[in-house]
């Protein structure tokens, strides 16, 4: 199974409600990212976790909180947010962080509008 | 810094026509570089990448590219345009950031094929 899985595919949300994103892979993966992509621009890194520990925090707002549970599941907690966070959220996984660069592999990301 | 430039937004060619996609990197060691589609409110797919094995990269569907160090390039090739090519082509290098791995995506080519 070399599949990254998230839900919901659309989310649409005011900007005093609280929602979550979730993203989910069984390949045994110990690294998984959170990437913000905006239309018509490249993904842009916002977190990452090895071994469900947060590693990389890109400056990302309080208002974006991220979870890793365990080494299956990475959760993005929303709150709070502005119409400018609409954008497709992105979450990828791979092999581990060291050792050599590992591919990524992503889901089909979340569609979030902001109201 | 690690860093990729796309050169050109936009590409059309007609189907059955040589599709060629420009990157050039930066890298002040030898870099991690990839090739990722992506298909309209899709997640990323790699399509190949290159780890120094062989200068010539093989990918799915067709694609391949060639790492070049004097011309600091990898651009992405494939002999005959399919309709089914039209997406986003994004170029990407790897690298480490606090001992983590971090991949930069390039600001992405949209590939437009022509009937």
């Amino acid at each position: 199974d070399t599949e990254v899985t998230q839900t919901p595919k659309h989310l649409v949300m005011g900007m005093t409600n609280k929602k979550s994103l979730k993203c989910e892979q069984h390949m045994g993966h110990r690294a998984m990212y959170w990437y913000k992509q905006k239309a018509k621009k490249p993904p842009e890194l916002m977190f990452v976790y090895s071994y469900e520990k947060l590693s990389i925090n890109e400056s990302v707002p309080s208002r974006f909180s991220p979870e890793c549970p365990n080494s299956s599941l990475l959760n993005l907690h929303l709150h709070a947010l502005q119409p400018e966070d609409s954008a497709l959220y992105l979450c990828a996984s791979s092999q581990s962080t060291s050792g050599g660069l590992n591919e990524q592999f992503f889901g089909p990301g979340t569609r979030l509008t902001v109201l | 810094a690690q860093s990729v430039t796309q050169l050109g937004s936009h590409v059309s060619v007609s189907e059955g026509a040589l599709v060629l996609l420009r990157c050039n990197y930066s890298s002040s060691v030898p870099p991690y570089l990839f090739w990722y589609v992506q298909y309209p409110n899709q997640g990323l797919q790699l399509l190949l990448k290159y780890t120094s094995a062989a200068t010539l990269v093989k990918g799915i569907n067709g694609f391949e590219a060639e790492f070049k160090k004097s011309e600091t390039s990898f651009h992405l090739t494939k002999p005959s345009a399919h309709m089914s090519d039209a997406a986003e082509y994004f170029c990407a290098v790897g690298g480490y950031s606090g001992g983590y791995q971090k991949v930069t995506f390039g600001t992405g080519t949209k590939l437009q094929v022509i009937p």
